[in-house]
């Protein structure tokens, strides 16, 4: 069964300095992976996506990831933090063509906190 | 363009009571899901479906239960409310697992 690691639940960072956020994730067969972000009582909104095709997934607000199967990892990354960047981040893994396909497993979160 | 639409958005339950919470989704996705948050534990699945007539347990299944008679429409029933249900619950719905998921605004429960 695939399953995900976050491997911080709260990052600080200073605004204007870059962000780093840790997911990895365990999956028997070629996964999916996204990170999602969510504002203090807010929805989930897509940051990125990875699906097989470049291992360097750009997002949106100037975020990316980087796929690494050697590592089972999908670290988040940002060159410069806004306050806006505030929020709690999740990593996800979808699986394809197993038993478990269909299944769509949340870690367990990062927050974010950005200082000024 | 409604997407996923959840309904209620705010219920309060008194212990032993039952409910369905409502999911719908207009963008004739095959896959469905939904899941539970609670604070600072991320986002559980508790159970999912992979077309209509088709739904399997996620990860905190028990308490609950769901059916998919149509594509549109996924709701999640509770037949005994216990406190331990009082979450946030958030349907979603996907075309693929290539694609991602489209979120509901969430349905906030608690019971009391």
């Amino acid at each position: 069964a695939q399953s995900v690691t976050q491997l911080d639940s709260h990052v600080s960072v200073s605004e204007g300095t870059p962000v780093l956020l840790r997911c990895n994730y365990s999956s028997s067969y070629s996964p999916s992976l996204f990170w999602y972000v969510q504002h203090p009582n807010k929805g989930l909104q897509l940051l990125l996506k990875y699906t097989s095709a470049a291992t360097l997934v750009k997002g949106i607000n100037g975020f990316e990831a980087e796929f690494k199967k050697s590592e089972t990892s999908f670290h988040l990354t940002k060159p410069s933090a806004h306050m806006s960047d505030a929020a709690e981040y999740f990593c996800v893994v979808s699986d394809h063509g197993s038993s478990n396909t269909g299944k769509l497993i949340f870690g367990q979160g990062t927050t974010l906190q950005v200082k000024p | 363009n409604a997407g996923v639409t959840q309904t209620p958005k705010f219920r309060i339950l008194k212990i032993g009571q039952s409910m369905t919470l409502q999911c719908a989704q207009d963008m004739n996705h095959n896959y469905m899901y939904w899941y539970r948050q609670d604070p600072g534990m991320g986002l559980k699945l508790i159970y999912y479906s992979v077309g209509a007539g088709i739904t399997d347990k996620g990860e905190v299944p028990n308490g609950y239960n769901v059916s998919r008679s149509t594509t549109e429409y996924f709701p999640l029933r509770l037949e005994l409310a216990a406190p331990s249900q009082t979450s946030v619950y958030f349907c979603a719905s996907s075309p693929d697992t290539y694609t991602e998921a489209f979120f509901g605004q969430g349905t906030r429960l608690t019971v009391v």
